[in-house]
């Protein structure tokens, strides 16, 4: 697609159930980031894939919290049992990847979690 | 850790006007990338302006320029002919060259802009 896509748009929960949060990045770019936004505050790093390398999980605040990338396509992040400090707008951001340092984040529009 | 302060929560200019959003950031490393990222209440992160550590000069994107202080860590930005248009939340972002290309944000300004 033309942009980064990312889904659901919005998604309510209640406390202990385990969601999903997908996105789409753009066509060809090799590095997936995930962030999460809290509200009133920045974006904070959570995880980051390049190709094929493992992925940098560094900014996982829990092992409630994991994300699978296909290859240089999908991406899922999974929460689970959720907690109600978990509600945020999860963002997705894509590049081209490498080690082009220079380059730019495409950022989807965000998933914004409520868990009840 | 590398650090980014956005001391303003709120700022707010009449069209047409100048305005300056200030932001400082902590680090001990020599290079480095910064950025200003806008986000409008459609939650789209869009990228303003890029500046790189070691260039001096300072970058500028048609009505937006950047005040880089290398010394000072600050990195302030400046919109003029401000447009309604340009009413969102602003963030400051730090990215290391040597590790992992995530970007470390500042907690934002809310920009609101009056007719």
């Amino acid at each position: 697609g033309a942009g980064v896509s990312q889904s659901p748009s919005n998604k309510v929960t209640e406390k202990g159930k385990d969601v999903e949060l997908r996105c789409d990045p753009i066509s060809g770019h090799t590095a997936l980031y995930w962030y999460r936004q809290r509200l009133g505050q920045g974006l904070e790093f959570l995880i980051y894939f390049q190709g094929n390398s493992a992925p940098d999980k560094s900014g996982l605040p829990s092992d409630r919290f994991s994300a699978e990338r296909t290859g240089e396509s999908v991406s899922t992040l999974t929460i689970q049992r959720t907690q109600q400090e978990d509600s945020a707008v999860y963002l997705c951001a894509s590049s081209l990847g490498g080690f082009r340092v220079q380059e730019t984040q495409y950022f989807g529009p965000g998933t914004r979690l409520l868990v009840l | 850790a590398q650090t980014v302060t956005q001391s303003q929560p709120e700022m707010s200019v009449q069209e047409a006007e100048t305005v300056t959003l200030s932001c400082t950031y902590d680090t001990s490393e020599s290079d480095y990338y910064l950025f200003w990222y806008k986000q409008p209440p459609s939650r789209q992160m869009i990228l303003v302006i890029r500046q790189e550590a070691y260039k001096q000069q300072n970058a500028t994107e048609n009505r937006f320029s950047v005040n880089f202080q290398k010394a000072a860590k600050s990195f302030s930005l400046k919109i003029s002919d401000s447009q309604l248009g340009d009413a969102a939340m602003y963030f400051c972002a730090y990215r290391s060259i040597s590790a992992t290309n995530k970007l470390i944000f500042g907690t934002g300004t809310l920009l609101a802009v009056q007719p």
